[in-house]
């Protein structure tokens, strides 16, 4: 079975710009979570989807926002990108009710 | 206030060598406790995980931690690491009540040298 992808694994952007980065997870896994890993503030959460639906967010500015479609694949978007944005993103996805999460190779993003 | 705490962010250890790497929570509620390994420029690698029943949990390759609810702690241990046991170890904790969200730890470098 197909782990967890993410695409596309380095990205590199201008301040001021967007940003979309895209994570499909495991076959019939339906929930999506999505992390920040920084060397500053380590691995933070950003938001978890289920089913379509936003269950979960994180402490994290407007300017980062996600979605998940209905084949389960999920979508995060940045706005506006600052210096401090530059970071490893990760998706993690779960199976139904159960409590582990397994996760994506990430996406390097920097921010010029 | 919950949080999760490693203390040691960097361990060296000679091949062959027992390891612990040390985790600690924060909780008044019910907690899940993985360990995650991330080796450079990869993602997070699932190592082994307390839900429920036996407090010692091993994993594949030799990784064992107890949880210890007395002393809110769960270390990662192991007797005889390996040149390919280099990697940094992340310590997660799920708190009850908070959604699925994991709350990490600042993670541990782990260096084994021959």
């Amino acid at each position: 079975k197909a782990g967890v992808t993410q695409t596309p694994r380095y990205l590199i952007k201008t301040r001021g710009q967007q940003v979309t980065l895209s994570c499909s997870p495991i076959s019939g896994h339906r929930s999506v979570s999505w992390y920040q890993q920084t060397p500053g503030q380590g691995l933070q959460f950003l938001f978890e989807y289920f089913s379509e639906t936003q269950r979960n967010k994180g402490n994290f500015p407007g300017r980062f926002s996600g979605r998940q479609f209905s084949n389960s694949r999920s979508e995060m978007n940045v706005s506006t990108l600052e210096l401090g944005d530059s970071a490893l993103y990760l998706c993690a996805s779960r199976l139904g009710q159960a409590w582990e999460q397994f996760f994506g190779p990430g996406t390097r993003l920097t921010v010029l | 206030a919950q949080s999760v705490t490693q203390l040691d962010s960097q361990v060296p250890v000679f091949e062959e060598a027992p390891v612990e790497l040390r985790c600690n929570y924060s909780s008044s509620v019910s907690v899940y406790l993985f360990w995650y390994v991330q080796y450079p420029n990869q993602g997070l690698q699932l190592l082994l995980k307390y839900l429920s029943g036996s407090t010692l949990v091993e994993s594949i390759n030799g990784f064992e931690a107890e949880f210890n609810k007395s002393q809110t702690s769960f270390h990662l241990r192991k007797p005889s690491v390996h040149i390919s046991d280099t990697a940094e170890y992340f310590c997660a904790v799920t708190f009850t009540g908070g959604g699925n969200k994991l709350t990490f730890g600042t993670g541990t470098q782990l260096k084994v040298e021959l």
